[in-house]
């Protein structure tokens, strides 16, 4: 049974571009959310989809945007990226009911140059 | 807006040692309180809490919540060399399964 996958894994990107990172859910889940974590902090919510659709949104500006699959899966993209942007985007997937716990991804690794 | 506060920031201890992890929390509409364990990238869950009072247990973890003093507490017994990460406390309120989590807790645990 296939966990959460993400890819991928490492990215190395400089300012102004623009990145997409690419996300699998567990077998089951209809639900993804997608984390930032810097480094030494804890993660914080970006957005979570449900149903193709936005369900969900953290204190994030529309530089991050996503998208999410018939099947699923679902994609972050951040525009003009910034330094600050460095850090580790986890996914996490869910069933879209009750109070059902996420599992995450193992991330993928941004550095912005 | 939602806040979940860990402590101690780190911990250093020795094989065998018990040690006691902190969360306290602040949310609006809390729904329930998640502890996962963090190794080198994705974390893992270890237990969900929603009722007050009732001990979550898994081999030497576990885990209690307070609703009324609104915070959690994680217990590793005999700890082992593989008990070594970062432990995360995350709390659900608002619908949906969007989680706040704290900023964690490094355990090193030496032999």
């Amino acid at each position: 049974d296939a966990g959460v996958t993400q890819s991928p894994t490492h990215l190395i990107k400089t300012r102004g571009q623009q990145v997409t990172l690419r996300c699998s859910p567990k077998s089951g889940h209809d639900t993804v959310s997608w984390y930032q974590q810097a480094l030494g902090q804890g993660p914080q919510f970006i957005f979570q989809y449900y149903e193709e659709e936005e369900r969900q949104r953290g204190n994030f500006p529309d530089r991050f945007s996503g998208h999410q699959f018939p099947n699923y899966s679902s994609e972050l993209n951040v525009n003009a990226l910034l330094l600050g942007d460095s850090a580790l985007y986890l996914c996490a997937s869910s069933t879209g009911q009750g109070n059902s716990p996420l599992h995450f991804g193992n991330g993928t690794r941004l550095t912005v140059t | 807006e939602d806040k979940v506060v860990q402590s101690p920031l780190s911990l250093v201890v020795h094989e065998g040692d018990t040690v006691t992890l902190n969360c306290s929390y602040e949310v609006t509409n809390f729904r329930s309180l998640l502890w996962y364990k963090q190794e080198k990238k994705a974390p893992t869950f270890l237990f969900m809490l929603t009722s007050s009072g009732i001990e979550k247990k898994s081999g030497r973890l576990s885990s209690i919540l307070d609703k009324k003093e609104l915070f959690s507490i994680l217990n590793i017994t005999a700890t082992q060399t593989g008990d070594s990460a970062i432990y995360l406390c995350a709390v659900a309120g608002r619908a949906g399964n969007m989680l706040t989590f704290g900023g964690g807790t490094r355990l090193m645990v030496k032999p």
